[in-house]
């Protein structure tokens, strides 16, 4: 059964500085890996999505990076800025039999940027 | 990407009564997903909505407690039936046209029993 894990749980830092999120999963037989941004109370924003045979994307100050053989994903934000306090969800997207299609969530990281 | 419309944002439940929840797309979408997501937690998947068939549900969750409907490839409802306090939290329906693009998430519905 595949298990999503995310470290830390919460983090506050300062304006401006680079912090990296991090997410593992227990089965490498995924089809996709899929970070997402999740305000209080709201719905989920996508961030950027890994394909199994990519090893990085990349999104304005966001880059998120996939190790599928070890099962590790990071999400690097570069000069944090208040608006991105929020919580980051990791998804990774199942491939086989009953598991195509679902997305399996981490805990995910509240983060906060404090000006 | 698709762009979701889900229905109520919020509300407020007597115990025992049920609510309805609506998924409307702007576009035809192959798969539609509905998740819960308890105060606190993270999001768990209830089932998969089949365009013109029964719903694909998951370990923990039943038809007669969430009844999903899907008539065509732009709507699809969940009902969250017979509510107790335990059913308070946010609903949010998933869609995805293939599984290479990704999915987009509605902004939820945010449900509180009383």
């Amino acid at each position: 059964k595949q298990e999503v894990t995310q470290i830390p749980a919460a983090l506050s830092v300062p304006e401006g500085e680079n912090l990296v999120l991090n997410c593992s999963f227990t089965d490498s037989a995924i089809y996709n890996l899929q970070w997402f941004r999740q305000d209080p109370g709201k719905g989920l924003t996508s961030l950027l999505l890994i394909q199994s045979s990519q090893r990085e994307q990349t999104s304005g100050r966001l880059n998120a990076s996939l190790d599928k053989s070890s099962g590790r994903s990071t999400l690097y934000i570069a000069a944090s800025q208040p608006g991105d306090s929020a919580t980051y969800l990791c998804a990774v997207m199942g491939h086989g039999s009953s598991n195509t299609g679902k997305l399996i969530f981490g805990q995910g990281t509240t983060l906060q940027v404090k000006p | 990407s698709a762009v979701i419309s889900q229905k109520p944002s919020r509300d407020i439940c007597q115990r025992g009564t049920s609510l309805t929840i609506q998924c409307q797309v702007d576009s035809q979408v192959t798969m539609m997903f509905w998740y819960r997501q308890q105060p606190g937690q993270s999001l768990t998947l209830i089932a998969t909505a089949n365009q013109g068939s029964e719903a694909t549900y998951e370990s923990g969750f039943v038809i007669d407690k969430f009844p999903i409907s899907r008539p065509n490839l732009t709507f699809s409802t969940l009902t969250v039936s017979n509510m107790s306090p335990e059913d308070s939290s946010i609903y949010l329906c998933s869609v995805g046209r293939q599984l290479n693009y990704g999915y987009t998430f509605g902004s939820g519905t945010r449900l509180t029993v009383v």
